[in-house]
């Protein structure tokens, strides 16, 4: 198996544009994740989904930041309009239930000019 | 709220000197707590998932254990490659599948 896929794995853009991070779980895995890591807060959820349900969206800082999972092998993570503060690494990573561990992919570092 | 504290922050070890990094939680009902180590640039790697206190696991030079208050990874006779931030994070009963994390400890084991 590849594993959780990312892509990209970096993007730079400049304040105020649209952004978008994309995640490929792994096959059979019920559950996704997505996180951000920064060197203060370190690894904080944004939003998880079951069954491609959003299940805890809590952690979504506010409504420029949404996330879709149109169907088991896909997810995105959109922030529109882009700030510099949103610079940080994104993971997302799947789950096959209740109990095991992540698979985290490579992660996305975002820099916002 | 579930919260999870890792110390030290950072440790500098030499090749073959064990040490243990440690892992304090609170959560309302301890569903399991994972180990992960994170390489510069990756993902963080699951290593070891704990789910009731005593429970031990082992993994080449790392051992998991857990109390009911915190869990120590214990590295013995370290090598360079071991060099790496782990991470500690707990997961609730309730329902909910959320990992919280702790800060992580960043072990550099010099040769």
């Amino acid at each position: 198996d590849a594993g959780v896929i990312q892509s990209p794995r970096h993007e730079v853009t400049e304040m105020g544009q649209e952004v978008t991070l994309r995640c490929k779980p792994i096959s059979g895995h019920n559950s996704l994740f997505w996180y951000r890591q920064t060197m203060m807060r370190g690894l904080e959820l944004l939003i998880y989904f079951n069954n491609n349900v959003p299940i805890d969206d809590s952690g979504m800082p506010e409504d420029r930041f949404s996330a879709k999972m149109p169907n088991a092998s896909f997810s995105t993570l959109k922030i529109q309009p882009s700030e510099p503060r949103d610079s940080a690494v994104y993971f997302c990573a799947s789950s096959l239930s209740q109990g095991y561990g992540y698979t985290f992919g490579s992660g996305t570092r975002l820099t916002v000019v | 709220e579930d919260q999870v504290t890792q110390s030290p922050e950072a440790l500098r070890l030499q090749e073959g000197e064990s040490s243990s990094l440690n892992c304090s939680y609170t959560v309302s009902g301890l569903r399991g707590l994972f180990w992960y180590r994170q390489d510069p640039g990756k993902g963080p790697e699951f290593l070891f998932t704990l789910y009731s206190a005593g429970e031990e696991k082992e993994k080449e030079r790392l051992k998991a254990t857990l109390t009911k208050k915190e869990s120590f990874l214990h590295i013995t006779a370290p090598k360079p490659e071991d060099s790496a931030t782990y991470l500690c994070a707990v997961q609730s009963q309730g329902g909910s599948e959320k990992l919280v994390f702790g800060k992580g400890t960043k072990l550099t084991v010099n040769p």
